[in-house]
Parts: structure tokens; sequence; C-alpha cells
């Protein structure tokens, strides 16, 4: 059972360069979500999509772009890094009617 | 002002002991409620949902204040594998939006 699965979970970025975070899951969730994790701050929803084709901002969409061409993938590309985007991003799937969140393992970005 | 706000700790408890978390929301249209456990560099994982009326997983228990905007967990006969830090999600109406607390730590000692 892969469940969320993130690649890369490891990154170094420098400024200005850009690149894209995957997200697939296997479990045909309608709802999917990328969110960032700082210390003292809690995990802060970025982005989000409800069914292919729908997506909406989050809390902190500045930077980021996504889309949702199929259910089972929704990438998030970094437009061009900034060190304040230095951060563990972790992707999240749920099924809507129970509102559980899977979670993948996190990819934890570096920006210099 | 956070959406979710939740007591940072740590809490340090002694094995057995038992020790209750809060957390407060600010918006009283939200619909839904959750605890999740974050163990250190993982991910966040559902520990349990909560509802009006009180519910009860084993050890854990959880309450909803919706007139007062608060949520609670109690962990009862603490073990030392309940090390980890606590999050306190609220979502929004049709499951849309999901915020989190930042987290409550929680050491339970030998």
């Amino acid at each position: 059972n892969a469940g969320v699965t993130q690649t890369p979970k490891f990154q170094v970025l420098k400024t200005g360069q850009s690149m894209t975070l995957q997200c697939a899951q296997d479990m045909n969730h309608e709802y999917m979500s990328w969110y960032r994790q700082d210390p003292g701050m809690g995990l802060r929803l970025i982005h989000y999509s409800v069914g292919a084709g729908i997506t909406d901002q989050g809390e902190v969409p500045n930077g980021y772009n996504v889309s949702r061409s199929t259910t089972e993938d929704f990438p998030l590309r970094l437009l061009s890094a900034a060190p304040s985007q230095t951060s563990v991003y972790f992707c999240a799937s749920s099924y809507r009617r129970t509102g559980e969140l899977f979670f993948g393992e996190g990819s934890r970005l570096t920006v210099l | 002002r956070k959406e979710v706000e939740q007591d940072p700790g740590p809490f340090n408890v002694p094995e057995g002991a038992t020790v209750a978390f809060n957390c407060t929301y600010s918006n009283s249209a939200s619909q839904s409620f959750f605890w999740y456990r974050q163990d250190c560099r993982k991910e966040p994982k559902l520990l349990m949902s909560v509802y009006s009326s009180g519910n009860e997983d084993g050890r854990f228990t959880a309450q909803l204040n919706r007139a007062s905007q608060y949520i609670s967990l109690l962990i009862r006969d603490s073990k030392l594998s309940d090390s980890a830090t606590y999050l306190c999600v609220v979502g929004g109406y049709n499951f849309n939006k999901f915020y989190f607390g930042s987290g409550t730590k929680l050491n339970v000692k030998p």
C-alpha cells in the first residue's frame, strides 16, 4: 500500500532556481493539498484541490503553483526559489466525507 | 490571529500520569475537528476525530466545546511511546481547508 508518495525527500536549491515537488496518491482521494511546516508555525496550507482540474489557494500560496490534471497527482512548483521557502513540505490527501488527511513522508527543501 | 492556537509545551510527565491538552480555534463556522500525532521528523498521522458529544479511544478522550471554541485531548496512563507532538486540526465547511495548530510537545519519562 503506497498511500501518498512524495519526491524528492531532500533538495537543496540556489536562490532563483525553480523546481517541482511531486505528490501521488493511490487511494482515489478527491482532496489533495500541500502544506509547509516551519518551526513554531505549525503546518500552513499552500494550495489544495478538490478534484481533477480544480485548485485553490490556501494560507500561504505566494511563490507556488499547482495543477491537478489527474486524480492521482498534485505537483507543487516553486517558480523562483527564495531562502524564505526553506521548509519541510507535506502533501496530504483525503476522502472528503471523512476528512482524515493522509500525509506523505515530507520533502525537506533548503534554499541557499 | 491564528486560526488554531495551542500551548507548545513541552509537557514533561512520568509514565502512568494523566495529561490534558487544549486548543482554541477562532472561526465559529468550523465544522470538523481532529487530533493528529507527529513523531520527530515524521509526517502527522490521525490520532482521533473529535465529535460534539465527546469520544474516547482507549486511553485517549477528546472533547469539543463549541460555545467556547476549544478542543481538548486527555491521555490517561501515559506510556513512553506517547512521547510526540500533538496537533490540533480544525476543518472548514465541506472539508475544504484544514488549519493546524503549532502543536503541543509531550515527553513521557520513565
